[in-house]
């Protein structure tokens, strides 16, 4: 596709359940951003990746949030146990990555998700 | 932490007024990227700056960054309700590719 997309776009989940997001970022595009954005609010950094780099997870609120990228490509981030805190919505951004100069960043529409 | 702080957190303006966001680093940065949100929308690029002391243009928007590379402003000429939006100043984390977004300012344009 023409730019980053991700699903679902809405998710309704009870607390205490698992869910996952899912972000397909720009083709050729190296580096992948997560992102929690709040009510609101400004953009909290999650994770992000870089080709084949060990992923920069500094972002990640808590040892239930976790993410992955398969292949360089798609990428999962996975909340277990969902609390009502969790609401949010949840940002994904790709970029070409190369370089510093090569950081705008293309985000996707984000997936809102509430915790009942 | 490296933090990097954005005022104000709110501003209201009459259409065909002004309107500058201002943007400031705790520590010095190699870039830095501006990007506006619309209500119900995503974050959306508008423009990167490098050098010190650089200024941009975009139609009615000016973009500065400081001669010491730590704060950054965005400028609006004669605002338009389409201005309307969250405006983001982010720089780079030292030492990686981590983006640190500023809390943004958001523009409320009354026509």
């Amino acid at each position: 596709g023409a730019g980053v997309s991700q699903s679902p776009s809405n998710k309704v989940t009870e607390k205490g359940k698992d869910v996952e997001l899912r972000c397909d970022p720009i083709s050729g595009h190296t580096a992948l951003y997560w992102y929690r954005q709040s009510l609101g609010q400004g953009l909290e950094f999650l994770i992000y990746f870089q080709g084949n780099s060990a992923p920069d997870k500094s972002g990640l609120p808590s040892d239930r949030f976790s993410a992955e990228r398969t292949g360089g490509s798609v990428s999962t981030l996975t909340i277990q146990r969902t609390q009502q805190e969790d609401s949010a919505v949840y940002l994904c951004a790709s970029s070409l990555g190369l370089a510093a100069e090569y950081n705008e960043q293309f985000f996707g529409p984000g997936t809102r998700l509430t915790v009942l | 932490g490296q933090q990097v702080m954005q005022i104000p957190q709110y501003q209201h303006v009459q259409e065909g007024e002004d309107f500058t966001t201002y943007c400031n680093s705790s520590t010095t940065l190699s870039n830095i990227q501006w990007y506006k949100q619309r209500p119900g929308g995503h974050p959306v690029f508008l423009i990167q700056l490098v050098k010190s002391g650089e200024v941009k243009k975009q139609k009615r928007l000016t973009f500065q960054f400081g001669e010491a590379k730590k704060n950054s402003s965005l400028h609006i000429t004669a605002t338009q309700t389409t201005d309307v939006g969250t405006y983001f100043c982010a720089g780079p984390h030292t030492g990686g590719f981590k983006t640190i977004f500023g809390a943004g300012t958001r523009l409320f344009v009354k026509a």
